[in-house]
């Protein structure tokens, strides 16, 4: 089974929708992350969460909330979806502390097109 | 404040050549960095990384990396190009001691032909 996963792995939606992408891990990290992907952008990080009560704007925060139900779960909502949104969504999760070098595990991506 | 940048968006080679991906950085405390593969239609997964031991760090599929902190670049190689690393490829950095955020560069598209 996979460590990190993500659902819907693909979603279409009119502008002006609320949408929700999920993210569950098994890893048991505290850290998790939303990142979008844009061709010749790379990965650009929405907002992350070092635990449960601790959720931070990353560099594209606008239009975009999350929620961090639990160490193991972490959602993304596009309140007011619109065109400009449409892109490759991925969840990341890391450990933390003292030793750590901080590496990522990400998981399938979600697909979406806002119409 | 840190950055990557990756030379090249798109690089060609045919099969069995040498595989060369430019990575070059930008950081202000001793960096931890990162190489990720993302195939078609895949996430991304971790091709090696270096978090300051060895400068030559060898990672999954016959690829390596060196730290080079005089050039503050960490190019990403692999001697014999196969058909089936044809993918993108993301250099990323993040600051030592736990701190986590990673950057990332543009990626580079890996083409292999015949």
């Amino acid at each position: 089974d996979a460590d990190v996963t993500q659902t819907p792995r693909n979603r279409i939606t009119k502008t002006g929708k609320r949408i929700m992408l999920e993210c569950s891990q098994t890893k048991g990290h505290d850290r998790m992350y939303w990142y979008r992907q844009d061709p010749g952008l790379g990965l650009r990080l929405i907002y992350y969460s070092f635990d449960v009560k601790d959720i931070n704007k990353g560099e594209i925060s606008d239009g975009y909330s999350v929620s961090r139900q639990a160490q193991a779960k972490f959602s993304l909502s596009l309140e007011s979806a619109i065109p400009n949104q449409t892109a490759l969504y991925f969840c990341a999760t890391s450990d933390f502390g003292q030793g750590s070098s901080g590496t990522q595990y990400f998981g399938p991506g979600t697909r979406l097109l806002v119409l | 404040a840190q950055s990557v940048t990756q030379l090249g968006s798109h690089v060609s080679v045919s099969e069995g050549a040498l595989v060369l991906l430019r990575c070059n950085y930008s950081s202000s405390v001793p960096p931890y960095l990162f190489w990720y593969v993302q195939y078609p239609n895949q996430g991304l997964q971790l091709l090696l990384k270096y978090t300051s031991a060895a400068t030559l760090v060898k990672g999954i599929n016959g690829f390596e990396a060196e730290f080079k902190k005089s050039e503050t670049s960490f190019h990403l190689t692999k001697p014999s190009a196969h058909m089936s690393d044809a993918a993108e490829y993301f250099c990323a950095v993040s600051l030592s001691g736990g701190y986590n955020k990673l950057i990332f560069g543009a990626g580079t598209r890996l083409a292999v032909h015949p």
